[in-house]
């Protein structure tokens, strides 16, 4: 399975943009890279996902490295509700199973 | 709409016991995914269940461990004899189909072996 390296951590403002890398070089073409966050004693909630082409939502943008080795998360303006440890993931889809592979994760700390 | 449901949200046993954890997915998902998370670490993948049907369970432990999900109510994770290094944060995630959806997962039970 494909693995990811993230930071262990991150220390951001509040209200100023923060970019949280992630390196997946043995990433397979059909790999979906996702991101999840995960609050204390919560379960991980979706942030976004994308395969080749950025992408943005309301939460956030994923930037994807052309050749896929790479990604970053950016959040465009930190808030301190965004303080969690961030996941990213990749979703595997050899063999007919869509598991979830996780990484260390990054916990982001805002400070007001 | 009601998100992933998980229970019990904490369970205490004794070395030997059995333990069950429920997951009721969200309403019109028939794909749930069971995770496993030890202090300090991310989450590690376990099963992977259909209606009925297991789908991928690479992750889960050779024995005392078993899932199901059947036609009718809630996907269970069965831990036969526990010992202290099952105690973690079970969490389950379910998702509308299998490939291009997001995984929802519940808040989790927290499995504490004494």
């Amino acid at each position: 399975d494909a693995k990811t390296t993230q930071p262990n951590s991150m220390e951001s403002n509040e209200e100023e943009p923060v970019h949280l890398p992630c390196n997946h070089s043995t990433i397979s073409g059909t790999d979906y890279i996702h991101w999840y966050r995960q609050l204390p004693s919560q379960g991980p909630e979706y942030v976004i996902h994308g395969l080749t082409s950025n992408v943005n939502n309301r939460m956030a943008s994923l930037a994807i490295a052309e050749d896929r080795k790479s990604s970053t998360l950016i959040l465009h303006r930190a808030t301190l509700r965004d303080a969690a440890v961030y996941y990213c993931i990749l979703r595997s889809t050899t063999s007919g199973t869509y598991k979830y592979i996780f990484g260390t994760g990054t916990r982001l700390k805002v400070l007001a | 709409n009601a998100g992933v449901m998980q229970n019990p949200r904490h369970l205490v046993r004794r070395r030997g016991q059995e333990a069950r954890l429920r997951c009721s997915p969200m309403k019109g998902h028939s794909h749930v995914y069971w995770y496993r998370q030890l202090p300090e670490e991310g989450l590690k993948f376990m099963v992977y269940l259909q209606k009925e049907n297991i789908i991928d369970e690479s992750g889960m432990p050779k024995e005392r461990f078993s899932a199901e999900f059947p036609k009718e109510g809630p996907s269970i994770l069965r831990i036969q004899q526990v010992v202290r290094g099952d105690s973690a944060a079970y969490f389950c995630a379910s998702s509308e189909q299998g490939a291009g959806n997001e995984q929802f997962f519940g808040p989790g039970t927290r499995l504490t072996v004494l």
